[in-house]
């Protein structure tokens, strides 16, 4: 059973912080990671992939991933409370018949106070 | 470029009609997946199809659920005899290919509200 856990959350920050979300994974062999933004009643929205060990910077996004901890996070630096929404780690196992899938955490649900 | 196509953004049945969702992939993709969000959870997996193949389908009930992606057309989410417990958003994504890394895009998701 391949499993994504992410802070439940919710997590409030003021406008102009920085928004910390966690996830950790249970299948050693993921081999791609995502984070997924989905406001209310809308679909995901993919803002960030990571494959290997390190940082990865887009714009006020930061993707972290430590494989030999399986974890994976994602900063968001000097937040905007456009910014507020629910945040979605996915993970690929990159194996088999299941290479196509991706698994998902719970999401957690970010709100940025002005 | 239009993206990932589904319709109908919402769809209400009565307890034990049938559901029928589309989802039209981004053009040259041929490879389509779907997922179930229920109320407050995460999305799981369903089915995973290439052009008329299933790949993997290991994520949908067996029961009154099947998909399908023929060489024409759109793919089909379809749910028969709907129950209240149907009720969620399905979301459909696709690929170009069978990729690894590869974050998919997901269309705008159809709504089944079950009464």
């Amino acid at each position: 059973q391949k499993e994504v856990e992410q802070n439940s959350g919710p997590l409030s920050v003021p406008e102009g912080a920085i928004a910390s979300l966690n996830c950790t994974y249970s299948d050693r062999g993921s081999q791609s990671f995502f984070w997924y933004r989905q406001y209310s009643g809308k679909s995901p929205e993919l803002i960030m992939s990571i494959y290997s060990n390190g940082d990865k910077e887009d714009g006020r996004f930061t993707a972290q991933l430590n494989k030999a901890s399986q974890y994976v996070s994602l900063l968001i630096r000097d937040s905007q409370p456009s910014d507020s929404a629910t945040y979605l780690c996915a993970v690929r196992s990159g194996r088999g018949s299941t290479l196509g899938r991706l698994y998902f955490g719970r999401g957690t649900q970010l709100t940025v106070w002005p | 470029n239009a993206g990932v196509m589904q319709n109908p953004r919402h769809l209400v049945r009565r307890r034990g009609q049938e559901a029928r969702l589309r989802c039209s992939p981004m053009k040259g993709h041929s490879h389509v997946y779907w997922y179930r969000q229920l109320p407050e959870e995460g999305l799981k997996f369903m089915v995973y199809l290439q052009k008329e193949n299933i790949i993997d389908e290991s994520g949908m009930p067996k029961e009154r659920f099947s998909a399908e992606f023929p060489k024409e057309g759109p793919s089909i989410l379809r749910i028969q005899q709907v129950v209240r417990g149907d009720s969620a958003a399905y979301f459909c994504a696709s690929s170009p290919r069978e990729v690894n890394n590869y974050g998919y895009t997901f269309g705008s998701g159809t709504r089944l509200t079950v009464v």
